[in-house]
């Protein structure tokens, strides 16, 4: 079983749709979690780290399910300029510590059309 | 977060050479890390390079494939060694965040697209 799965999609959505994407992540002992967008042929950018009581930035919303090892990001009104590849990434280091470790899952396409 | 630069941005190199890629970042960090990005793949570590000290590797990557220099708390090199076609990948360097609410995010620098002939 991989550590992080995602849906690789595609996602195709006309502009102004919702989308949402989910994760399931296999470590309980993971502490820490993250979306991070990347754009073909660029690297991966931080889009929002994921907390305990959910958390919005805007038009994205994400959320963590604990107990169910589940990560979900969604996306309200749509834009062309969502068009991109999102990953979900575990830290399985914890907080504060010696240990840093990310863990990606494969990522989901997305392709807003107009 | 800080400006991480990377050189080359890309490189197309013959079978038994080496390359080494350099990361720069334009402040002190603690943490920094080489990833690879193989074709159509997402991100996996290699492994996390430590100042004064030998890296440390993830499973499946060895110093001698890879060896990795961290003389201060800004640069980094990776070296990919005796290349072969299945090295063509993407490289990249990244940096753990700043602050106490940051250790654990990461942010990467633009990667080297490295093609083995």
């Amino acid at each position: 079983r991989k550590e992080v799965e995602q849906d690789p999609g595609p996602f195709n959505v006309p502009e102004g749709a919702t989308v949402a994407f989910n994760c399931t992540y296999s470590n309980s002992a993971s502490q820490s979690f993250f979306w991070y967008r990347q754009d073909c042929r660029k690297e991966p950018k931080l889009l929002m780290s994921v907390y305990s009581s959910g958390n919005e930035d805007g038009r994205f919303t994400a959320q963590l399910n604990r107990a169910s090892q589940y990560i979900s990001l969604l996306i309200r009104d749509s834009k062309l300029s969502d068009s991109a590849t999102y990953l979900c990434v575990v830290n399985i280091g914890g907080y504060g510590g010696a240990t840093n470790k990310l863990i990606f899952g494969t990522g989901t396409l997305l392709a807003v059309q107009p | 977060s800080a400006v991480i630069s990377q050189k080359p941005s890309r490189d197309i190199c013959q079978r038994g050479t080496s390359l080494t890629i350099q990361c720069q970042v334009d402040s002190q960090v603690t943490m920094m890390f080489w990833y690879r990005q193989q074709p159509g793949q997402s991100l996996t570590l290699i492994a996390t390079a430590n100042q004064g000290s030998e890296a440390t590797y993830e499973s499946g990557f060895v110093i001698d494939k890879f060896p990795i220099s961290r003389p201060n708390l800004t640069f980094s090199t990776l070296t990919v060694s005796n290349m072969s076609p299945e090295d063509s990948s993407i490289y990249l360097c990244s940096v753990g965040g700043q602050g106490a609410l940051r250790d654990n995010e990461q942010f990467f620098g633009p990667g080297t697209r490295l093609t083995v002939l």
